[in-house]
Parts: C-alpha cells; structure tokens; sequence
C-alpha cells in the first residue's frame, strides 16, 4: 500500500500565485516524521523541513509554510507568491522509527511549473 | 552545491558492460545512501552504510554492488544491467542514520541509461 500520497502530479501557475502542494500519508505509527524535499532541474533533493508527529504546529518560512493535520493524515506545503525559481519536483515522505529507522518512503512527488 | 557529488552525471551502457558510480561527500557524514529514482516510480532506497558498514539492502538484485571504503566515498558497480534498471540514481550522506535527526544531503544524480 501507498504511504504517501501525492495526488497532484503536476501544477502549473502563474508567478506571485500562491500555490499549496498536498501530502497525504498512512501509518499506524504515533511516532513518525514526515519531510518536504524540492528536487531542481539540477537533480538532487533539497531538503526543507522535517515535522514529528507530535508536532502539530504550522511552520512557516518565508514564503514556505507547512499545514500539518493529523486528523486528515496531511501535510500540505504552501507557496506563496510564486517565483520561477519555485519551479521543481517536489516530494513529501514518511519516515516510520518503529519499522525502519533508515528508510523514507517517499511519494511520487508533484512537479510545479511557475511560469512569468 | 549540497556538498556531495557524483560521478559521472550521465552514462550510457549496454546490458553486457561493466560500470561504476562514484559519490563523494564533503561534509564529515558518517553514513552514506544509494536511492534509485525511475521514472514510474516513487524514491527507492537501495543500500545504506554507517562508518563503512552496509546496514541496509532493500532487496536490491545482485546486478548492483555497493562497496564502502570509507565514510567519505561510495561506490555502485554495475554489470549485467537491463533496460528497466535505467534511472536516476542519487547519493545522499547524513551525519548519522537516524532520520528522526539526520537530515540526509543528496547529490545531483547520475542519470543511467542501459540500451
């Protein structure tokens, strides 16, 4: 089964747009970690934040913020005014202690296009 | 620059070809990753060291062989590939393994294509 899900599979928007991304996971795990990692052109994942599952908190960082909601199982990242160097594949995981303390599951990921 | 590298950025290789990846890091980790990243398919972890010793094999076929020589250098020999193992394939390093609090650092991948 899918732990993390990442409907969107792409989103395209016009620059100064506020864009949200949507993650939603599964576990049966209390303790747990969830991630927000961007992917440029240039390859390789760039990590963004990390929230534990007791922290319900929203974290915001600069035009970044972070809804976490246990209830609905999601982890939403929102842009706000859009920037062409916003455009990346972005990918949200799951990290579960209690099965594999190594191992992010990650979802398929969203790619975002911020157009000028 | 995130302070780990790979090499090479792209290889072309034929499915009888023997190859080799090689990443670097640059940060003073202790642990060191192979993730495979194809198109159809989320992020796939494949092998783990921590000072040098593998600690996890996520079920990866014998056609990809880590080896770690030290914390700083990890290698992904390749031989016998099939067409489905072409992808991207990331390195990442991480002071520890705990991902509770080691943020892991990815290089920029070595984009595989096996013909």
């Amino acid at each position: 089964a899918q732990k993390v899900t990442q409907a969107q599979t792409e989103i395209s928007v016009v620059e100064k747009e506020d864009v949200t991304l949507d993650c939603v996971y599964e576990t049966r795990d209390t303790t747990y970690y969830l991630f927000w990692y961007k992917q440029p052109p240039s390859g390789e994942l760039v990590f963004l934040i990390r929230r534990n599952s007791f922290d319900e908190q929203n974290e915001i960082s600069g035009r970044y913020s972070w809804n976490f909601q246990k209830s609905t199982s999601s982890f939403n990242f929102t842009i706000t005014a859009s920037q062409v160097v916003d455009s990346a594949v972005y990918f949200c995981a799951l990290s579960e202690p209690s099965y594999n303390n190594n191992d992010m599951r990650f979802g398929a990921g969203t790619r975002l296009t911020v157009k000028p | 620059e995130t302070g780990v590298t790979q090499t090479p950025r792209h290889l072309v290789m034929g499915m009888t070809n023997k190859k080799s990846l090689k990443c670097e890091q640059h940060l003073g980790h202790n642990a060191m990753y192979w993730y495979k990243q194809s198109a159809k398919k989320p992020l796939e972890l494949m092998f783990v060291y921590n000072f040098k010793e593998q600690t996890e094999n996520n079920s990866v076929p014998s056609r990809f062989s880590p080896e770690c020589p030290n914390s700083s250098h990890l290698f992904l020999h390749l031989h016998t590939l099939q067409p489905e193992d072409s992808a991207l394939y990331l390195c990442a390093s991480s002071i520890g393994t705990a991902l509770s609090t080691d943020t892991q650092y990815f290089g920029p991948g070595t984009r595989l294509t096996v013909l």
